[in-house]
């Protein structure tokens, strides 16, 4: 495996259900995002991890819990979601998050339905 | 807070044309990037690009900082260059934020 994968890739899930997603990047980097994209929105950014360490949390929802447990692994926990967290979300990495927009790279994102 | 705006929001090319997109920005910014989102989702860096000019190929771009905007130049377009191009800032604060995107469809 290289780069930045997600899983699953598409997620249908009722608003009383809990969930996770799932990122592993594989190039050694050390800072991890979690961004949303949705139909009528400009991409968003969620939430920062670097070195392991949540550095940002753009005033996400608690119902949207994230852990970075170590460099390479990064998840996004969903409990009682609502139809408009519906979205395409997005994982990425970079080798350090003070210099974010240098070498970033995507995966492929888990495209989420809530019903 | 910061806007960022992107035009067109819509374009379709004929194989082989070039073009133009813009973004502007309403206030100064630390970074400025240029994406690409395939038609299956997958975003892709084209430039990091504060300012100055880059190349890459058939595609390249230029941010004028004091001016508040930026360029991506497509020459020569393919169909495999169809998707959505995105221009992201990043504030003084390290927020960041994206435009709404350029929507392009190159037809065989």
């Amino acid at each position: 495996e290289t780069g930045v994968t997600q899983t699953p890739r598409h997620l249908v899930m009722g608003m009383t259900n809990k969930k996770s997603l799932k990122c592993e990047q594989h190039l050694g980097h050390n800072a991890m995002y979690w961004y949303k994209q949705s139909a009528k929105k400009p991409l968003e950014l969620m939430f920062v991890y670097n070195f392991k360490e949540q550095t940002e949390n753009n005033s996400v929802p608690s119902r949207f819990s994230p852990e970075c447990p170590n460099s390479s692994h990064l998840f996004l926990h969903l409990h009682t979601l609502q139809p408009e967290d519906s979205a395409l979300y997005l994982c990425a990495s970079s080798p350090t998050a003070g210099d974010r927009f240098y070498e970033q790279y995507f995966g492929p994102g888990t495209r989420l339905t809530v019903t | 807070g910061i806007q960022v705006e992107q035009s067109p929001p819509d374009l379709i090319l004929q194989e082989g044309a070039n073009s133009t997109l813009r973004c502007n920005f309403s206030d100064s910014v630390n970074n400025l990037q240029w994406f690409h989102q395939n038609p299956w989702g997958q975003l892709i860096n084209l430039f990091y690009i504060p300012s100055g000019t880059k190349q890459n190929g058939r595609l390249s771009a230029t941010t004028v900082a004091t001016e508040r905007y930026s360029l991506l130049y497509i020459s020569s377009s393919q169909t495999t260059d169809s998707g959505v191009y995105f221009c992201a800032v990043e504030l003084i604060n390290n927020d960041m934020r994206f435009g709404a995107g350029t929507r392009l469809t190159v037809k065989p």
